[in-house]
């Protein structure tokens, strides 16, 4: 079994729209959570650590799940600009290494 | 604000050539990490550095080899390269457990 598994997508939307993933984590001893977004191969780029209670960066929210071990992201109002893949990171306490997802492809179309 | 930065961008090479990828980080952070990505597929760890001094294996060691030079440096070395070796390699950094800072990648062919 992956220690991070992803729904690989793509999920296609419209602008405006909203559109929410998850993703599963394997280890329930996992204590650090982030979510990265790719663009067309580019280097991933942090969009926002995930907090036991849930936070929210403008349109984008993340929960934390740890009875059943997934992260979500859900993208509000969705923008152009918000076509990537997005990349689910999870790591142990005191654990040099992160595990990274596959990654969720997200298109938006106008 | 350089942050991480690796060299080259883009190399062509010739099945059995050596060369070795370099990256330097001013963040002074302890962590450095090398990872390879290929299409269609996450990123895949090759070789980590939890600080100055230490190196341990990742997932896909094979073929490599890496150097901490300094706290800033960490570099990634291809004895002989091999066509499987082609690839884009991402070199990454990590202060304590907070979240891993990445280089723009090296896009590298073995022919």
């Amino acid at each position: 079994r992956k220690e991070v598994e992803q729904d690989p997508g793509p999920f296609n939307v419209p602008e405006g729209a909203t559109v929410a993933f998850n993703c599963t984590y394997s280890n329930s001893a996992s204590q650090s959570f982030f979510w990265y977004r790719q663009d067309c191969r580019k280097e991933p780029k942090l969009l926002m650590s995930v907090y036991s209670s849930g936070n929210e960066d403008g349109r984008f929210t993340a929960q934390l799940n740890r009875a059943s071990q997934y992260i979500s992201l859900l993208i509000r109002d969705s923008k152009l600009s918000d076509s990537a893949t997005y990349l689910c990171v999870v790591s142990l306490p005191n654990d040099y290494k992160l595990s990274f997802g596959a990654g969720t492809t997200v298109t938006v179309r106008a | 604000n350089a942050g991480v930065t690796q060299t080259p961008k883009f190399q062509v090479l010739k099945t059995g050539q050596s060369m070795t990828l370099q990256c330097a980080q001013d963040m002074n952070h302890n962590s450095m990490y090398w990872y390879r990505q290929d299409p269609g597929m996450g990123l895949r760890l090759i070789y980590y550095s939890a600080s100055e001094g230490t190196t341990d294996k990742g997932e896909v060691p094979n073929g490599y080899n890496v150097s901490r030079l300094n706290k800033r440096e960490f570099s990634l070395r291809l004895e002989s390269a091999a066509p499987s070796q082609t690839s884009v390699y991402f070199c990454a950094s990590r202060a304590g457990s907070r979240s891993q800072h990445f280089g723009d990648g090296t896009r590298l062919s073995i022919l």
